[in-house]
């Protein structure tokens, strides 16, 4: 299986800061990469997919990047409602696999 | 608009079976394959199966080859996941989710306990 490496595991962030988590892929999965946002108790929500196509209805200041094995998810201007987990997966085989999730505290 | 019911909590003893649905609506099942994943509590995100349209079939994760079954009924537009031979380890949240990522169900709390 194709193993998911995110950093960092935690992440501490003010309102409006620009915030960078990163997804390592073990080995390329070329761009077959999708981005999500999990609050407690709420299914994960899809921001990103095939690295970095914006999903509809997502705001903007969401943007994804990378190709092969190397991926990073970037918050423009952090807002209160982004506070959550975010986590990385691939879909480039059928056995999917997913990030272990970097959690974004209010500093 | 694209929408996952899923059936509600259970509650299993250990070597017990348990058979979680999500009825689709917006689309037909026909369409648009299956796959579910699986969260236990505060950990993260794992994938147990989904319909290769490609070559026709259904995918499990290796880790729960035969032990999880997975089936569509297209005439109801509803998706299964069956899970045999519960083990404490299996109390999670499960969901199914569409191949295309982006509609989910709302999840099943399913809790293994003697």
């Amino acid at each position: 299986d194709i193993q998911m490496t995110q950093s960092p595991s935690t992440l501490s962030a003010s309102v409006g800061d620009r915030v960078t988590i990163t997804c390592r892929a073990s080995q390329s999965i070329s761009s077959w990469l999708a981005w999500y946002q999990q609050k407690p108790g709420k299914a994960p929500k899809l921001l990103i997919y095939k690295a970095s196509s914006l999903e509809s209805g997502v705001p903007s200041r969401f943007s994804g990047s990378g190709s092969g094995t190397d991926f990073t998810l970037t918050i423009s201007s952090l807002q209160p409602d982004d506070f959550a987990t975010y986590y990385c997966q691939q879909y480039n085989s059928y056995s999917w696999t997913f990030g272990q999730g970097t959690k974004v505290e209010i500093k | 608009q694209v929408q996952l019911v899923q059936s509600g909590a259970e509650l299993k003893k250990p070597g017990a079976s348990v058979k979680v649905s999500c009825s689709v609506s917006g689309y037909r099942l026909i369409e648009l394959p299956m796959h579910w994943v699986r969260q236990a509590p505060g950990t993260g995100l794992e994938w147990m199966g989904g319909f290769d349209a490609e070559k026709g079939e259904t995918i499990y994760a290796q880790k729960f080859q035969g032990r999880v079954t997975l089936t569509e009924d297209t005439s109801t537009d509803t998706a299964h996941m069956e899970l045999s031979s519960l083990r404490s380890e299996d109390t999670a949240m499960y969901y199914c989710v569409t191949e295309n990522l982006n509609a989910w169900g709302q999840g099943t709390l399913v809790t293994v306990s003697s």
